[in-house]
């Protein structure tokens, strides 16, 4: 079955310095990988998503991922957080077959300092 | 933009009391999904629906749980009765095909019982 790991529960980072925010997947085919964001009281918002092609994706905001089959990985990157971006940020890997659930990881909660 | 939308957005009800969430999916989408989120743990699928179906659920959709597309445009998740691990945020999500398409999701209801 697949499931997603994101290792960092909560990130701190200073308002204009670089983010990454990690996170580790389990499938055993091709997966579609996804990043959402959710502010307070607000929904799930797609960030940007991977299915196929080129591994390096763009998405919202300003921010990208980077899909690392060796490594299992799906990384999202900022290179200068705004105080906007403080929201939880969480990974999803869907399957390629039948209805596609999604399978999230536990988020990770990026706070920016000013 | 189009957007997913849920009622209501907090709801407080007793054990063993039946509640209806209800959910307007983008209008054009055929795919729909209930995920829940207990405070503090991630986000799960419960339920995906299709063509007046139940595509697939999860062990959590139990048999108090129930999902009807009542018109053409609402979405409901029922629970006949509510126990109090069944407090948590509801998200509805559509998408307009399967298999990698990308699901939007609603701002999601908190349901509490106590």
């Amino acid at each position: 079955a697949q499931s997603v790991t994101q290792p960092d529960i909560h990130i701190t980072v200073s308002e204009g310095a670089s983010l990454e925010l990690r996170c580790n997947y389990s499938y055993g085919a091709t997966p579609y990988l996804f990043w959402y964001v959710q502010s307070p009281g607000q929904g799930l918002q797609l960030l940007l998503k991977y299915f196929s092609g080129d591994t390096l994706v763009q998405g919202i905001k300003g921010f990208e991922a980077e899909f690392k089959r060796s490594q299992s990985s799906f990384n999202l990157r900022k290179p200068s957080v705004h105080w906007s971006d403080a929201a939880e940020y969480f990974c999803a890997v869907g399957t390629n077959t039948g209805f596609q659930k999604l399978v999230f990881g536990t988020g990770t909660r990026l706070l920016v300092s000013p | 933009e189009p957007e997913v939308t849920q009622t209501p957005s907090h709801q407080v009800t007793q054990m063993g009391q039946e509640v209806i969430l209800r959910c307007v999916p983008i209008s054009n989408h055929l795919y729909f999904y209930w995920y829940r989120q207990i405070l503090g743990q991630k986000v799960e699928f419960l339920v995906s629906f299709y063509n007046n179906e139940i595509s697939e659920k999860s062990e959590i959709f139990d048999d108090q749980f129930s999902v009807e597309r009542p018109d053409g445009s609402n979405f409901t998740l029922k629970i006949r009765s509510t126990k109090l691990e069944d407090s948590a945020m509801y998200f509805c999500a559509s998408s307009e095909r399967r298999g990698g398409e990308t699901q939007y999701f609603g701002p999601g209801t908190r349901l509490l019982v106590l």
